[in-house]
This record gives C-alpha cells, structure tokens and sequence, in this order.
C-alpha cells in the first residue's frame, strides 16, 4: 500500500468555523489531489499539486484553498466551512504514471 | 466536469456467478483504470490499462481497454462475498502534464451467500 495518511478522520465543525485537513505521502510523489465524495457525485477534484507550491483548481475548488510547501505534505483549507461542504473528503498520490493511489479519508460534518 | 458513463449503477448477484460492467466515454482515452471502494475506505486501484485491445487480468478480475479507446470492461469470475464493494472506472487522454483523470459514478455490486 502507498504510504499516504490523512488527518484528522473524522471531524465535526460549525458553520463559519476554518478547517484545514491535512494528507501526508511517504512516498516522493510528485502529484497530489484532493477529491470530495458524496452520494451520487462520484469523485469530484477539488484541487490539485504538481510539485512544490504548484497547485491547480479541480471542478469544485469554490470555498476551499490549498497549499503545499513540502513534497510530502499538501493541506486542504476550507476557510469558512458551510453546510454543502459536508462530505468525504479523500487525497491521493501519484508520481509517474496515470495511476492515483488514496488515502483513508476525512469525515467532515459541518453543522 | 466530464464523467464516464459507467453502466450499471448497482447489482445484486447471488454467489459464484460472473459479473461485467462497463465504462464508456465520448472522448477517447489512452489510460483506463479500474477501483474498487469498501465501506469507510479509499478506493484501490485494481486494474490500469494502457494500450487499445489489451486484456489484463488480476486474480478472478479481468479488464480490457476497448479497441475504440472510448470504452473498458470489468469482469469479476465465480463472485464471493468480499467482492462487495463499489467499483470506479477512471480514464485520462493524457493531455497536459497534470495527471487528471475522469471518473464514472461507480457500480454498487451486492452479493447474496
């Protein structure tokens, strides 16, 4: 299994509250993505990095920012978190090829 | 955002018997993936597809890249209950440098002992 962690796994907020998740690689890779999983969504990309402080907006980047200034490290910023941003949250890895590997993932309720 | 048309949504099957799904895309790819997610976990990658035709195997899974590039197929043999789960296809044309890939919406598969 790759070596990728997030933190924490589950958490409860309120709305206007700031939230930051964190996702940590062991294994070097040079992209990582944060996707949000809800029921009839699939897996939507929120945001993504290319390698040291390069980052790019995925489809559903509104409300939420992100920020890598480690190769192993890339966190997920939801600045002031609201209801709609209730979901599964998931990051993955990648290095050279096409294949994306993920993590365990973060619960987040916002009430 | 684009998504795959992956087909179909749920199924339920008793057993033992074989399973097929499928993914289709209005634009041709060059890489097909395949996942499987359990309950409260990431999804795993089974399977990846790199080459128009090719039929790759991993246990009693079986995908192959269609010779449209615009589809993939996923076949589970003599099914057991471990194999529930949901199943995610995910393809890419490999166009810039960003690595995105584009995914269906997953197949539920239920299996009765």
């Amino acid at each position: 299994d790759a070596g990728i962690t997030q933190s924490p796994r589950h958490k409860v907020t309120e709305t206007g509250t700031p939230v930051t998740l964190r996702c940590h690689q062991t294994e070097n890779h040079r992209y990582m993505y944060w996707y949000r999983q809800d029921p009839g969504h699939g897996l939507r990309l929120i945001h993504y990095s290319y390698g040291v402080k390069d980052t790019d907006k995925g489809e559903v980047s509104d409300g939420y920012s992100v920020s890598r200034s480690k190769t192993e490290d890339f966190l997920l910023t939801l600045e002031s978190a609201t209801s709609s941003q209730t979901s599964v949250y998931f990051c993955a890895i990648s290095g050279g090829g096409y294949e994306q590997y993920f993590g365990p993932g973060t619960r987040l309720t916002v009430t | 955002g684009q998504q795959l048309n992956q087909s179909p949504q749920s199924m339920f099957i008793q057993e033992g018997e074989d399973v097929s799904m499928n993914c289709t895309s209005s634009s041709i790819f060059n890489t097909w993936l395949w996942y499987k997610q359990d309950p409260g976990e990431g999804p795993v990658l089974l399977i990846a597809l790199y080459k128009a035709g090719e039929l790759t195997s991993n246990g009693r899974l079986t995908a192959q890249f269609g010779i449209t590039r615009k589809d993939s197929f996923l076949n589970i043999s003599a099914s057991i209950p471990s194999d529930v789960g949901i199943y995610f296809c995910a393809g890419s044309s490999n166009a810039g440098n960003n690595r995105k890939l584009i995914w269906g919406l997953g197949t539920s598969l239920a299996v009765n002992p």
